[in-house]
């Protein structure tokens, strides 16, 4: 079966401050995909990331990052330099074949100024 | 450019009446879903379809039903609406590798 782990619910912070969101996953087939999305308080879902079971390279983009280890079946994201704009609900989210995904429960994060 | 909308944005029913949601996309994916998101729970898969005439259960299917008439619509049904349906709906359209979702639609059973 799989399954998305992000066991912070909710996260608060002070702007500037680095934060990383945890997301664990399970499955059992070696093609998967690895998603985050963020979810700001207008309601949509915005894809931040995608990332395939076979390139474990951690990615940059700007102030966020997110660290890759098939090993301990983790897929963590990490805002660098918070800022209030920050503030959502972010998902994480697994793809395996069939194209269905199955998301996390979602951790809530506040950047305060 | 293409998108995914839905409609309406809003609904206020009462238990027990039959409501439909709308959903369109014009990126002429075959792959489509619903997903209702509760607090607590994330998003959690309603239906799904991989082309026209195709339709599967997802995680929490009771209650609602679909048809796949054409590639851009999806539109969900609740037979008789009842008050845990009151939800946050999402939908979604996608390739291998990505899936765009709609601007939700927030339905409230009273």
């Amino acid at each position: 079966a799989q399954k998305v782990t992000q066991a912070q619910t909710e996260i608060s912070v002070v702007e500037k401050e680095d934060v990383t969101l945890d997301c664990v996953y399970e499955t059992r087939d070696t093609t998967y995909y690895l998603f985050w999305y963020k979810q700001p308080p207008s309601g949509e879902l915005v894809f931040l990331i995608r990332r395939n079971s076979f390139d474990e390279q951690n990615e940059i983009s700007g102030r966020y990052s997110w660290n890759f280890q098939k090993s301990t079946s983790s897929f963590n994201f990490t805002i660098t330099a918070s800022q209030v704009v920050d503030s959502a609900v972010y998902f994480c989210a697994l793809r395996i074949s069939g194209n269905q995904f199955y998301f996390g429960t979602g951790t809530s994060l506040t950047v305060i100024p | 450019d293409a998108e995914i909308t839905q409609s309406p944005r809003h609904k206020i029913t009462e238990t027990g009446r039959q409501v439909t949601l709308a959903c369109h996309q014009t990126w002429n994916h075959n792959n489509m879903f619903w997903y209702r998101q509760d607090l607590g729970h994330g998003l959690r898969l309603i239906h799904y379809s991989y082309g026209v005439q195709d339709t599967n259960k997802g995680e929490v299917s009771d209650g609602y039903s679909v048809s796949r008439s054409n590639t851009e619509d999806l539109p969900l049904t609740l037979e008789s609406a009842a008050s845990s349906q009151t939800s946050v709906y999402f939908c979604a359209s996608g390739d291998p590798y990505e899936q765009y979702f709609g601007p939700g639609t927030r339905l409230t059973v009273t």
